[in-house]
């Protein structure tokens, strides 16, 4: 069975830094692009980052361009984001989600785990 | 950057009725849609990709159409469980699609 497991978030004051992490397990992790994908209280859905199977490529939403790093560790089934310069409207429920083909990213996320809380505030 | 634009932002239905949701892309996409469903307190689920093929485990009464700028997803007949919100995706980094809310009528 898939499943991801967000972990990490906190309450953090603007200007601050965080990195959240998500441990994979029931798939090969090593196989497949991972995504952040994150929600604003009570708004929609936002993509954020993506990370390609072995690291070496790497997107990110203009949002969070410069300030937000991803990065992986296939040894330890386990996606991370380093969020730094963080601001109010970085608060958000973050998801680690996988990308629904191997290989080649689709941009469809077919596992998501249950999301941790980033609340950017003083 | 390609905008997605939904409609209607709510729907409202009796369990058993269709539901027919619309997705419009501001230039084309070909067929590369997806959509996903969300319930409060939940992860979405991905429901439908390259605009109509169906995911893994996913009832056959949810169907997807269209291409180009203009897609449509459509349930059969409601069950209870389907009443949530149903967000459109291009694939590829853009923006989500604004969501639509199918509530209980």
């Amino acid at each position: 069975e898939v499943q991801l497991v967000e972990s990490g978030g906190v309450v953090v004051q603007p200007g601050g830094s965080l990195r959240i992490s998500c441990a994979a397990s029931g798939f090969t992790f090593d196989d497949y692009t991972m995504h952040w994908v994150r929600q604003a209280p009570g708004k929609g859905l936002e993509w954020v980052s993506l990370i390609s199977w072995d690291g070496g490529s790497t997107y990110y939403a203009d949002s969070v361009k410069g300030r937000f790093s991803i990065s992986r560790d296939n040894s330890k089934n386990s996606l991370y984001l380093q969020m730094n310069s963080l601001r109010t409207e970085d608060t958000a429920l973050y998801y680690c989600a996988k990308d629904f083909r191997d290989t080649t990213p689709t941009y469809y996320f077919d596992y998501w785990g249950q999301g941790t809380l980033v609340t950017v505030s003083s | 950057e390609i905008v997605l634009t939904q409609s209607p932002a709510t729907l409202s239905l009796s369990p058993g009725e269709r539901a027919t949701l619309s997705c419009r892309a501001s230039q084309s996409i070909s067929n590369y849609l997806g959509w996903y469903q969300q319930k409060p307190g939940q992860a979405p689920r991905l429901l439908i990709y390259d605009a109509s093929n169906r995911a893994s485990g996913i009832p056959a009464r949810f169907s997807g159409s269209g291409s180009g700028t203009d897609f449509t997803l459509t349930i059969s007949s409601l069950e209870p469980e389907d009443f949530a919100v149903y967000y459109c995706q291009q694939r590829n980094i853009w923006p989500f699609g604004g969501g639509t809310k199918v509530e209980i009528k």
